[in-house]
C-alpha cells in the first residue's frame, strides 16, 4: 500500500524568506501523481501544486515550486517570499495513476512571522 | 455556485444518533469523493463517486456509513448510530472525470461532526 510521510509536524519562517516543506512517500508504481495542499483555519483544502510522476521538470507556481526527486521518493515544497497569508497546514497528497482517492501525509503547520 | 459547497458547517449529535452530511459539488464535476478528517490528521478516503454510481467505496469503515447522490450532483453522507469516534471533519471533493490535466479534486469547507 502507498504511504505519505510528513516527518516536520511545524515549521516556521519569517517573512520574506524562503521555507522548504518535506514529503516522502512509498509506492511500487511507475505513473502517479503528487501534489501540495494548504489549510488554513477555514478548513478548505487549497491546491498548491500538482507534479506528474511521469515528468521530470520539477512543477512551479508563482513562489511555490517543488523538488522532485524520483528515485528518492522525495517531494519537497519550497515557498519563497513567504506572506504572512502563506500560515496554514500543508498536506502533501499522493494519488496512483489507476484510482482516483487522494493520499494525505499528517501535514505540516507552516507559522510566519513578520 | 462557485465551489464545493457543505451543509451543515457544524453538527452536534448525541451517541446512537442517525446524522446526515450534504454536499454540492462544482457544476459540470461528475466525481466526487468524501474524505475523513481527524484532529491532528490528514484526511482520509471515504467513497468516490462517478455520477451516480459509487466507483469505490473501500474506505467506509463499517456498515454504519453510507453514502448517496441519486442525481449525480449533489450527495449526501449518512452516518447510523453514531459513536464518538465519528467525531472529524468531513471533507467532500469534486473533480472533472479523468484526464491527466483536469482531474485536480476540489474540496469544500468541510462539516465538522462531534458525537456526544
Amino acid at each position: 500500500a502507498q504511504t505519505v510521510t510528513q516527518s516536520q509536524p511545524e515549521m516556521s519562517v519569517q517573512e520574506a524568506e524562503t521555507v522548504t516543506l518535506s514529503c516522502t512517500y512509498d509506492t511500487s508504481e511507475s505513473d502517479y501523481y503528487l501534489f501540495w495542499y494548504k489549510q488554513p483555519p477555514s478548513r478548505q483544502m487549497i491546491l498548491v501544486i500538482r507534479q506528474e510522476a511521469y515528468k521530470q521538470q520539477n512543477a512551479t507556481e508563482n513562489r511555490f515550486s517543488v523538488n522532485f526527486q524520483k528515485a528518492a521518493k522525495s517531494f519537497s515544497l519550497k515557498i519563497s517570499d513567504s506572506q504572512l497569508g502563506d500560515a496554514a497546514m500543508y498536506f502533501c497528497a499522493y494519488r496512483s495513476g489507476n484510482t482516483d482517492k487522494l493520499i494525505f501525509g499528517t501535514g505540516t503547520r507552516l507559522q510566519v512571522f513578520p | 455556485g462557485a465551489g464545493v459547497s457543505q451543509t451543515p458547517s457544524n453538527k452536534v449529535t448525541e451517541k446512537g444518533k442517525y446524522v446526515e452530511l450534504r454536499c454540492d459539488p462544482i457544476s459540470g464535476h461528475t466525481a466526487l469523493y468524501w474524505y475523513r478528517q481527524s484532529l491532528g490528521q490528514g484526511p482520509e478516503f471515504l467513497i468516490y463517486f462517478q455520477g451516480t454510481g459509487a466507483a469505490d467505496d473501500s474506505g467506509l469503515p463499517n456498515d454504519r456509513f453510507f453514502a448517496v447522490r441519486p442525481e449525480g450532483s449533489v450527495s449526501t453522507l449518512k452516518i447510523q448510530r453514531t459513536e464518538r469516534g465519528d467525531s472529524a471533519v468531513y471533507l467532500c471533493a469534486s473533480s472533472l472525470p479523468g484526464g491527466r490535466n483536469t482531474d485536480t479534486q476540489y474540496f469544500g469547507p468541510g462539516t465538522r461532526l462531534t458525537v456526544l
